[in-house]
């Protein structure tokens, strides 16, 4: 199957300052990527679509400005946490789409704020 | 929105016996996702579903959707610890939106050896 990296796997960081998390596709192209977040003992719940050399689509509720979404290739999509406080401490997890209906997730960053 | 509807949302068991896990969507499946995870780490894929009556298997644990495509069962036979962790169903929103899952709550699977 088709391999999605996702760079770092943790992350520690200071109240107050940005973490950029990265998803690669290493074996496909993606023109699409979904980012998603995981909180305690809850399921995924996606934050928003990722599209190769456009704007994110967000969900409903997702701070646009808080979370920046950048895909600048085929293979590659930014998810930056902005002035990160302990409330945004989660998992957060990417996934890409690839041919012809399938989903492949990457390994997860955990962020913790501190 | 699709709204999944997964159960049990926790299940212990004893090393050897059989389980499942259901999830019934609100709405027809475009494609149906089993994946399971350790918590904190990431997905591990299980099988996919997309045809009525489909039926999937991989080692011990066996995949079913429904005629209808509304409702997917999972079946681990004689369960190992090694099963343990928790069990994600996925709904792809099909159409423009193929890969875009919307996630069950999630079953949280115990083994006790």
């Amino acid at each position: 199957g088709a391999v999605v990296s996702q760079h770092p796997s943790r992350v520690i960081c200071k109240s107050g300052t940005s973490v950029k998390i990265e998803c690669r596709s290493l074996d496909f192209q993606a023109t699409t990527m979904f980012w998603y977040r995981q909180f305690p003992k809850k399921s995924l719940m996606l934050m928003a679509t990722s599209n190769e050399g456009s704007k994110a689509t967000y969900e409903q509720g997702v701070e646009k400005d808080k979370f920046l979404i950048n895909h600048a290739s085929l293979t590659l999509s930014t998810l930056t946490v902005t002035s990160a406080h302990p409330e945004d401490s989660s998992f957060y997890i990417c996934s890409a789409r690839g041919q012809p209906t399938e989903a492949f997730f990457g390994q997860g960053t955990r962020l913790t704020v501190v | 929105s699709q709204e999944l509807e997964q159960s049990p949302q926790s299940l212990i068991v004893q090393e050897g016996k059989n389980l499942t896990i259901n999830c019934t969507s609100s709405k027809t499946l475009y494609g149906l996702y089993w994946y399971k995870q350790k918590y904190g780490e990431g997905l591990i894929f299980l099988m996919m579903l997309q045809k009525g009556g489909e039926e999937k298997s991989h080692e011990k644990i066996t995949a079913k959707l429904d005629e209808k495509k509304q409702q997917s069962s999972l079946h681990i036979t004689a369960s190992q610890p090694s099963h343990a962790g928790i069990y994600l169903c996925g709904a792809d929103s099909g159409g423009t939106s193929y890969g875009k899952l919307t996630f069950g709550q999630g079953t949280i699977l115990t083994v006790h050896p």
